[in-house]
C-alpha cells in the first residue's frame, strides 16, 4: 500500500483539462521534490515532470506539475487520445530512505 | 545518446537462482546511482534500491531488502538484480534507471516464476 495517494482513475474528454493530485506526507512531498511519470501499455515509464515543476526537453507544454505542502498536481490541458495511459507521482521519502511512487492514476479520454 | 539495454525475459520455477542485467552507455556510469523498479502484473511501480556505481553503496527499502541483492560490474558498465530463491510473487516487469542529467529507463526484463 503506496503512503502517495492518487485517484485511481480520472478521465476527460479530448481537448478538456485535467488534474491528478498526489497527497503524502512531511516526509515525503513536504520536504522533498515530486516527479511525475506517464506509463503507456508495453513501454518503459516517462518521466513528464521532475523537481515539481520542471518539464524535460520534448515533454509538451500541455503537461504541468505543483505542489503545496504535502501535497502535488499534475494537470493536462488540451487533452489528446494519446494522453490516455497511467500516470505516477513519485517523492523520495526521508524516513524509509527510498523513493516512493504513487498508486497510479488510470486516464481516460473519453 | 544515453542508453539502458536489459537482459532478455526469464521463466523460472520457485526456488530457483537469478541474475537479470541491465548495461549503461553514452554516460559515466560510474558516477550515477542506478536505480531498479518492479511492477507486479496488473500493479503500479514500485522502486525496491538503487546502488552507486563508484564504491558499490546500495540501500533498499525494507519489502526487497534481504530478499534481492544489487550489484554492479563497472568494467563492463553493467548493474545486476539477483535473486538466490525465487518466488511466485517475484513475477514481474522489472526496470533499472538512471539520471544522468536526464532520466532515461530501460526497456524492462520480464520475469516469471511458476511451477
Amino acid at each position: 500500500q503506496s503512503v502517495l495517494t492518487q485517484p485511481p482513475s480520472a478521465s476527460g474528454t479530448p481537448g478538456q483539462r485535467v488534474s491528478i493530485s498526489c497527497s503524502g506526507s512531511n516526509s515525503n512531498i513536504g520536504n522533498n521534490k515530486v516527479d511525475w511519470y506517464q506509463h503507456l501499455p508495453g513501454t518503459a515509464p516517462k518521466i513528464l515532470i521532475h523537481s515539481n515543476d520542471q518539464r524535460p526537453s520534448g515533454v509538451p507544454d500541455r503537461f504541468s506539475g505543483s505542489k503545496s505542502g504535502t501535497s502535488a498536481s499534475l494537470a493536462i490541458s488540451g487533452l489528446q487520445s494519446e494522453d490516455e495511459a497511467d500516470y505516477y507521482c513519485a517523492a523520495w521519502d526521508d524516513s524509509l530512505n527510498g523513493l516512493l511512487f504513487g498508486g497510479g492514476t488510470k486516464l481516460t479520454v473519453l | 545518446e544515453v542508453q539502458l539495454v536489459q537482459s532478455g525475459a526469464e521463466v523460472k520455477k520457485p526456488g530457483e537462482s537469478l541474475t537479470i542485467s541491465c548495461k549503461g552507455s553514452g554516460y559515466s556510469f560510474t558516477n550515477n546511482w542506478i536505480n531498479w523498479v518492479r511492477q507486479m502484473p496488473g500493479k503500479g511501480l514500485e522502486w525496491m534500491g538503487r546502488i552507486k556505481p563508484s564504491d558499490s553503496y546500495t540501500n533498499y527499502i525494507p519489502s526487497f531488502q534481504g530478499h534481492v541483492t544489487i550489484s554492479v560490474d563497472t568494467s563492463i558498465s553493467t548493474a545486476y538484480l539477483q535473486w538466490t530463491s525465487l518466488k511466485a510473487s517475484d513475477t514481474a516487469m522489472y526496470y533499472c534507471v538512471v539520471n544522468p542529467g536526464i532520466q532515461v529507463w530501460g526497456q524492462g526484463t520480464t520475469v516469471t516464476v511458476s511451477s
